[in-house]
């Protein structure tokens, strides 16, 4: 079956452009993540979403970063003014319920020159 | 921040070998996870192991779980090349159960 599948795979960008991440996740699967991942580093946890609402966004960075999940399936992961320091993968998650294990997409590979 | 730490940060052993991974995690959890990245992939979970479970079999994957000293190990007996990828350990937050959060990871390299 499908898994969670995330686009674009590989995103380069000018520092202080805006960019748009997504996030299709598993069907059915009621929650969704974002975590990011540097360079021989285990994910950080941004934001998890229980349906359409940020049940979590304690891992945000600032508000520069911000999500959006509007009919509790596809989620899109916003950056504004992006800096150089927010290069890293971005990893998208989900599950069946919040208790359940993750499956994760490929990520998004995001390069801000 | 980082809950868990794994160890030893990199692994290379012979095909056939076995390879054994330790995690050690500073709060109290309910549940403690592994999963594998291969490189330029997602992660894929393997095992989890809950705070009243002593030991896990899934394959030729074997978890330990020792809750007083709060650390983990996963054996992957008899490795193939195909084991090759990264691993990770993972426990809920204690503020927030549903945020996982991983070590740094332990880099596996079986040589064929």
């Amino acid at each position: 079956g499908a898994g969670v599948s995330q686009t674009p795979s590989n995103k380069v960008t000018e520092k202080g452009k805006y960019v748009e991440l997504r996030c299709d996740p598993i069907s059915g699967h009621t929650a969704l993540y974002w975590y990011r991942q540097s360079l021989g580093q285990g994910p950080e946890f941004l934001i998890y979403f229980q349906g359409t609402g940020a049940a979590d966004d304690s891992g945000l960075p600032n508000d520069r970063f911000f999500a959006v999940r509007p009919e509790g399936s596809v989620s899109t992961l916003k950056i504004q003014r992006t800096e150089r320091g927010d290069s890293a993968v971005y990893l998208c998650a989900s599950s069946q319920t919040g208790d359940s294990p993750l499956h994760f997409g490929n990520g998004t590979r995001l390069t801000v020159t | 921040s980082q809950q868990g730490e794994e160890d030893p940060q990199a692994l290379s052993i012979q095909e056939g070998e076995n390879a054994t991974m330790n995690c050690s995690y500073k709060t109290s959890i309910n549940n403690l996870q592994w999963y594998r990245q291969n490189s330029g992939r997602g992660l894929v979970h393997l095992i989890l192991i809950r705070s009243n479970e002593r030991e896990k079999h899934s394959g030729r994957l074997r978890v330990t779980l020792d809750t007083s000293k709060k650390s983990s190990s996963l054996l992957i007996t008899a490795s193939r090349a195909a084991d090759t990828a990264s691993y990770f350990c993972a426990t809920p937050d204690s503020g927030s159960a549903r945020q996982l959060t991983f070590g740094s990871g332990t880099q596996l390299t079986v040589l064929p």
